[in-house]
């Protein structure tokens, strides 16, 4: 079974826009991961966040995590085409594996 | 290239075949992870390493399904006698002991007809 669940499922947006994707999980972590995802192709790691931080930055993406909700929110700003992908969450429990969700698709239009 | 890497990248076989998946880790990584990807889902795990040992197996892998990674180098992840309900992506990944990021292959593609 899967840990996380991504919303929306798919995203379609004009170059430019922001795009949020949202994360909920169900247990407590250790850290919360997001991945990207080109079609066909292996996944990339784009950013971690520990369970005792509420924000972090990383060029135009930003996370929040919310543990009291069980959720995070993973922020891309002026998107570009090439942000066209799908988008994973995925929650570290025990320190051993990573639990990943359905993601998000996500299509940037130029 | 320092990345991990994996073959073959395309595999179609007949129901009943038997198919072998090979990952080559990232070489300082102590950690191999097997995932299985279907259309529109994201990655379901199926086992872990931790060097050569074996640490943890996903009910999802059933006893057709065998993963090894001898010497705690490459591994390799063999599925007897195929089912339809096997096609699917497979993905390796490595990480090191501390898991902050997994560094994931290309992925293996299964079609099984």
């Amino acid at each position: 079974s899967q840990q996380g669940e991504e919303d929306p499922q798919a995203l379609s947006i004009q170059e430019g826009e922001n795009a949020t994707m949202n994360c909920s999980y169900k247990t407590s972590i250790n850290n919360l991961q997001w991945y990207r995802q080109n079609s066909g192709r292996g996944l990339v790691h784009l950013i971690l966040i520990r369970s005792n931080e509420r924000e972090k930055h990383s060029g135009r993406l930003r996370v929040t995590l919310d543990t009291s909700k069980k959720s995070s929110s993973l922020l891309i700003t002026a998107s570009r085409a090439a942000d066209t992908a799908s988008y994973f969450c995925a929650t570290d429990v025990y320190g051993n594996k990573l639990v990943f969700g359905a993601g998000t698709i996500l299509r940037v239009k130029s | 290239d320092t990345g991990v890497s994996q073959d073959p990248r395309h595999k179609i076989t007949k129901r009943g075949q038997n198919v072998t998946f090979r990952c080559d880790p990232i070489s300082e990584h102590n950690r191999l992870y097997w995932y299985r990807q279907t259309l529109g889902q994201g990655p379901e795990f199926l086992t872990y390493f931790q060097n050569e040992a074996q640490l943890e197996k996903s009910r999802l892998l059933s006893d057709r399904f065998s993963a090894e990674r001898p010497k705690g180098s490459f591994s390799t992840l063999e599925i007897q006698r195929t089912e339809q309900g096997d096609s699917a992506m497979y993905l390796c990944a490595s990480s090191s002991n501390s898991l902050r990021e997994l560094f994931f292959g290309e992925g293996s593609r299964l079609t099984v007809l």
